[in-house]
């Protein structure tokens, strides 16, 4: 099994630019999350989806941000356009019973 | 809304001395979820408990369920230097959907020889 796989490890980009997060789950987990890490605000959800259907956007910070789950397999998280302040390491995680496993994350740079 | 806090955000310790992290949380909890993240990398999971007064142990890990199901900790004994990074507790809260978790505030770890 390898895990939950993220995509890129790292991002770098210009404000006002355009950031897309990938996550690919673990094959058979029907649950999805995406987090969003920095050394303020500590290890934040903000989106999670339960059989491909979000169930709960609250901690989305605003507008800016959207997340898709075409399938079973496939994850995205999308900034647009980025700010500084966005800056952060984002999370995808899957479970299936409650235990939660994490991907290596996608370190964000905004610039 | 619900909040859980841990303490102590930070603790320092030498080699072979204990650690204890607290976690409290303002409601009661169906279960908690105890996770490691490693300097650099990605959170962990290392246990989950149900029971009321519920003890399990990992090796030298030691983690506790309140009777009130409202409180957790977690207890290294003798700490190595590979037990250095943040822990966390989890638990699921608002919406009442099991799969959904809260992160505590996070203990971190510092283990010197």
């Amino acid at each position: 099994d390898a895990g939950v796989i993220q995509s890129p490890r790292h991002e770098v980009t210009e404000m006002g630019q355009e950031v897309t997060l990938r996550c690919k789950p673990i094959s058979g987990h029907n649950s999805l999350f995406w987090y969003r890490q920095t050394m303020m605000r500590g290890l934040e959800l903000l989106i999670y989806f339960n059989n491909n259907v979000p169930i709960d956007d609250s901690g989305m910070p605003e507008d800016r941000f959207s997340a898709k789950m075409p399938n079973a397999s496939f994850s995205t998280l999308k900034i647009q356009p980025s700010e500084p302040r966005d800056s952060a390491v984002y999370f995808c995680a899957s479970s299936l019973a409650g235990r939660q496993v994490f991907g290596s994350g996608t370190r964000l740079t905004v610039v | 809304g619900q909040q859980v806090m841990q303490i102590p955000q930070y603790q320092h310790v030498q080699e072979g001395e204990d650690f204890t992290t607290y976690c409290n949380s303002s409601t009661t909890l169906s279960n908690i979820q105890w996770y490691k993240q490693r300097p650099g990398g990605h959170p962990v999971f290392l246990i989950q408990l149900v029971k009321s007064g519920e003890v399990k142990k990992q090796k030298r890990l030691t983690f506790q369920f309140g009777e009130a199901k409202k409180n957790s900790s977690l207890h290294i004994t003798a700490t190595q230097t590979t037990d250095v990074g943040t822990y966390f507790c989890a638990g699921p809260w608002g919406s009442g959907t099991a799969s959904k978790l809260t992160f505590g505030t996070g203990t971190r770890l510092q283990v010197t020889l």
